[in-house]
């Protein structure tokens, strides 16, 4: 199953902005949105943004998803330090009957 | 608060079988969709299958369909993955997870496909 394409990483200076961009089809992002988590290395994913861009309670603020036509974004403004993680971009593609990952995108705080 | 606590896996030989569990509390467990993700060692997420919360829908990954079957048994508060066939590129940890937009997460259990 073709999955959502993801960079595989972005690098910025601490307090900086990042924007993550996850694109997929009219099938899948283009039709209901992408909600993305974040993973740190040895623990399970943790949700930031649901698929209308809505952020779970206890979820900072510097964390924002968006969307455009097929394409999703989540920026993450004034980088921290525990912002270094993996971020992934998740879908329902309706053509597939399935769900689908990006393949993650590694951020980095310099 | 929500917690989702999997068991069940382990070592096993290639074409054998496992079932893992997944144990649910703080929500009304019934209500909810509940997935299986799963992630190889040093991989991404790869979703695996679902089990909607009303209308028994269920859907699987192409890459286990017709080996792997999910259940839940809401009386239990329990989902369940019986994995049938294993493989090596089955080795990962795999995780429950919660809704439409996976908004919570259990701490993964290990299963590794080996001879």
């Amino acid at each position: 199953q073709a999955g959502l394409t993801q960079p595989p990483s972005v690098s910025k200076g601490l307090r900086q902005t990042a924007t993550l961009t996850c694109t997929g089809n009219n099938n899948n992002v283009g039709h209901q949105g992408a909600a993305w988590l974040q993973q740190h290395q040895g623990h399970p994913p943790k949700l930031l943004s649901d698929r209308n861009n809505n952020r779970p309670s206890g979820i900072s603020e510097r964390f924002s998803a968006s969307r455009s036509g097929n394409t999703a974004s989540l920026t993450i403004t004034g980088l921290q330090p525990e912002d270094e993680a993996d971020y992934y971009c998740s879908a329902w593609d309706t053509n597939l009957s399935a769900y689908v990952f990006g393949s993650g995108t590694k951020v980095t705080v310099l | 608060q929500v917690q989702l606590v999997e068991s069940g896996g382990g070592v096993v030989q290639p074409g054998r079988s496992l079932r893992l569990s997944c144990v649910a509390s703080g929500f009304i467990f019934s209500d909810y969709g509940m997935h299986w993700v799963r992630q190889a060692p040093g991989k991404g997420l790869e979703w695996v299958a679902i089990y909607t919360s009303g209308g028994n829908y269920k859907s699987y990954a192409d890459s286990v369909k017709g080996r792997f079957t999910i259940s839940r048994d809401n009386s239990k508060n329990t989902l369940y993955l019986e994995m049938n066939f294993l493989r090596t590129e089955d080795t990962a940890i795999y995780y429950c997870a919660r809704g439409g937009s996976f908004d919570s997460w259990g701490q993964g259990t290990l299963v590794s496909v080996s001879s």
